[in-house]
């Protein structure tokens, strides 16, 4: 099944505590995408790769960092934790170009204290 | 200020009835306007894309409009379903609205 997987789905932990919120996809995309939504905002995109080795900021990187050593992963890590930082995550990925459809994970809910 | 807007931001409806949905963007004027649908617990599903050139594009009970002069899109659902309730996302050139949550009561 064509999917995309993130964990864990559920995170409670403190201030300053590396994470690692893991992503990975089964359809050969190139593209991927980190999304954070918050109550009121909608999805705001926090990096992008547009392949292996390439990544971008999105609208909203500060406190994230992210790689993307191989085509179907893409964690998404959080040095330093902030309660600021408790949302909804979602990743994405899709094929290239400007029509494409972004397929979503199933999210992740953290939050810190 | 969201460059993509929507309307209303919640609304509760009947089983059966139809509802419209809108969407106004402010963003560059030649792009793709994409309607997902998000349902409680999970990642938004796109229901359907349209490109600057089409006025109405339909996904069985689901139509959505878009007028590129005025920026503004619709998404009308028809015979709404109680599996219609979720949130309505609209999203241009990347940039999401904050969406619209329907409620669909028996």
């Amino acid at each position: 099944e064509a999917q995309v997987t993130q964990n864990p789905r559920y995170l409670i932990t403190v201030t300053g505590k590396k994470l690692t919120v893991t992503c990975s996809q089964n359809m050969n995309h190139e593209y991927m995408s980190w999304y954070r939504q918050d109550p009121g905002l909608g999805l705001r995109q926090i990096y992008y790769s547009m392949n292996v080795e390439v990544t971008d900021k999105g609208d909203v990187p500060e406190g994230y960092k992210v790689s993307r050593k191989e085509k179907r992963n893409f964690p998404l890590i959080l040095e330093s934790p902030s309660p600021n930082q408790t949302s909804l995550y979602f990743c994405a990925s899709s094929l290239p170009g400007s029509s494409r459809e972004q397929y979503f994970g199933p999210g992740t809910r953290l939050t810190v204290t | 200020k969201n460059q993509v807007e929507q309307s209303p931001q919640s609304l509760i409806i009947l089983e059966g009835k139809n509802c419209t949905l809108q969407c106004n963007y402010t963003v560059s004027p030649f792009s793709n306007l994409r309607w997902y649908k998000q349902d409680t617990g999970r990642g938004p599903v796109s229901l359907t894309i349209m490109t600057f050139s089409e006025n109405t594009k339909s996904n069985g009970r689901y139509t959505a409009t878009l007028d590129a002069d005025t920026k503004q899109s619709s998404l009308h659902i028809t015979a709404s379903q109680l599996s219609d309730s979720a949130s309505y996302i609209c999203e241009y050139d990347m940039r999401f609205g904050a969406g619209t949550r329907l409620t669909v009561k028996p």
